[in-house]
């Protein structure tokens, strides 16, 4: 079985300010990483993800990830954010191996952006 | 651009009513997914379609749940009866295939409030 760990369930950050949220899993086997964003009264969107390769992933508004086996886990960062960025995000994992693998996912952080 | 359809958005009903939720996935994917999300939690798998079939419903309480998929398309879940303990966002999710690659596409989900 899979677990995801977010310890912060709210940061509270200034506009322009940098921001890391955290994310640590335990797993038995190897898994891939994800990390949603959502926004109020929305469903979720995918941000990044982590399958193979570089452990160090971005997406396109400037956040990125770093996957660290040894400690299991898979922090967001950025290092300027907007008032845009507002939402809470999701850290999910997902078991590499064959079949019909479901997605566990943490309990969320609410990132509020303060003008 | 493709998006997870869902209905109604917002649902109100008293205890012991039955209740019903549409989802209707991007054209052409196999793979749906029916999520409960508890405020202030992450999404829990409930029930994952492959097609028509079933493949995973160990979470959905199939006491009061019930899910269709008949022509592997479009999608119901159903609680009766609704108990106070169900209100959630319910979100539906679909992918182009079961692997723990494939992105999942998210709906806007279905707000029950059960009184």
């Amino acid at each position: 079985a899979q677990s995801v760990t977010q310890l912060d369930s709210q940061v509270p950050v200034f506009e322009e300010a940098p921001v890391e949220l955290r994310c640590n899993y335990s797993s038995s086997v190897s898994v891939y990483l994800f990390w949603y964003v959502q926004y109020p009264n929305q469903g979720l969107q995918l941000l990044l993800k982590y399958l193979s390769g570089s452990t160090l992933v971005e997406s396109i508004n400037g956040f990125e990830a770093e996957f660290n086996k040894s400690q299991t886990s898979f922090h967001l960062r950025k290092p300027s954010v907007h008032i845009s960025d507002t939402a809470e995000y999701f850290c999910a994992v997902r078991p590499y191996s064959g079949g019909y693998q479901k997605v566990t996912f943490g309990t969320g952080t609410k990132l509020q952006v303060i003008p | 651009e493709a998006e997870v359809a869902q209905s109604p958005r917002y649902k109100i009903t008293e205890k012991s009513q039955a209740v019903a939720f549409w989802c209707d996935p991007i054209s052409g994917h196999a793979t749906l997914y029916w999520y409960r999300q508890i405020l202030g939690q992450g999404p829990e798998l409930l029930v994952q379609f492959q097609d028509e079939s079933v493949v995973d419903d160990s979470q959905l309480p199939k006491d009061r749940f019930s899910a269709e998929r008949l022509k592997g398309v479009d999608s119901t879940l159903k609680i009766q009866p609704a108990e106070l303990g169900d209100s959630a966002m319910y979100l539906c999710a679909s992918s182009l295939e079961a692997g723990g690659q494939a992105e999942q596409f998210f709906g806007p989900g279905t707000r029950l409030t059960v009184l």
